[in-house]
């Protein structure tokens, strides 16, 4: 599996606040994504990129930025945290092996509170 | 943004019963894959599959990718305590997003 890494695991912040999660993956995947995660939905997708220089909106995009530092590395960004954005959040990674077949390995998640 | 059906949302079942579970979507897929996650964790990959008809075991889990390319199937033959957790399927047309069901959420009672 590929090693995905989040910081931070938990976070609280008040409504108005910008805080950043970070993803770093160590397996050389080119492709990164954002999701999160609330009671009785499924995951659902804010950000992806294919490579460094590709981002590209999820269905849930806003509200959310998010940066590609190298092939390594996503962040997720709230500009202005509000209390509906409490979730737990994934970033996963993956790469088209033969035949372009894919497939996603997660990061452990953060918890993220919004008061 | 499209969702899959998953069912059932939860099972409750006695140690030693095998399981089985589903995932349906109103497009077809080239790719399904099934993950279990645990409380304040991510989701682990399970099982990958990638042709219409495909059957693929590891260990006691066996997942099948249906024949219509609309669904897939998971079973769990003799459950232990530690299957307990939440299993999601995941499918996917090449090259375009994901897209998760909500989840069968399995409780194994000893």
């Amino acid at each position: 599996d590929a090693d995905v890494t989040q910081t931070p695991r938990n976070r609280i912040t008040k409504t108005g606040k910008r805080i950043m999660l970070e993803c770093s993956q160590t397996k050389g995947h080119d492709r990164m994504y954002w999701y999160r995660q609330d009671p009785g939905l499924g995951l659902r997708l804010i950000y992806y990129s294919f490579d460094v220089k590709d981002i590209n909106k999820g269905e849930i995009s806003d509200g959310y930025s998010v940066s590609r530092q190298a092939q390594a590395k996503f962040s997720l960004s709230l500009e202005s945290a509000i209390p509906n954005q409490t979730a737990l959040y994934f970033c996963a990674t993956s790469d088209l092996g033969t035949g372009r077949r894919e497939t996603q390995y997660f990061g452990p998640g953060t918890r993220l509170l919004v008061l | 943004g499209q969702q899959l059906n998953q069912s059932p949302q939860s099972m409750f079942i006695q140690e030693g019963e095998d399981v089985s579970m589903n995932c349906t979507s109103s497009s077809i897929f080239n790719t399904w894959l099934w993950y279990k996650q645990d409380p304040g964790e991510g989701p682990v990959l399970l099982i990958a599959l990638y042709k219409a008809g495909e059957l693929t075991s590891n260990g006691r889990l066996t997942a099948q990718f249906g024949i219509t390319r609309k669904d897939s199937f998971l079973n769990i033959s003799a459950s232990i305590p530690s299957d307990v957790g939440i299993y999601f399927c995941a499918g996917q047309f090449t090259g375009n997003q994901f897209y998760f069901g909500t989840g069968t959420s399995l409780t194994v009672i000893p």
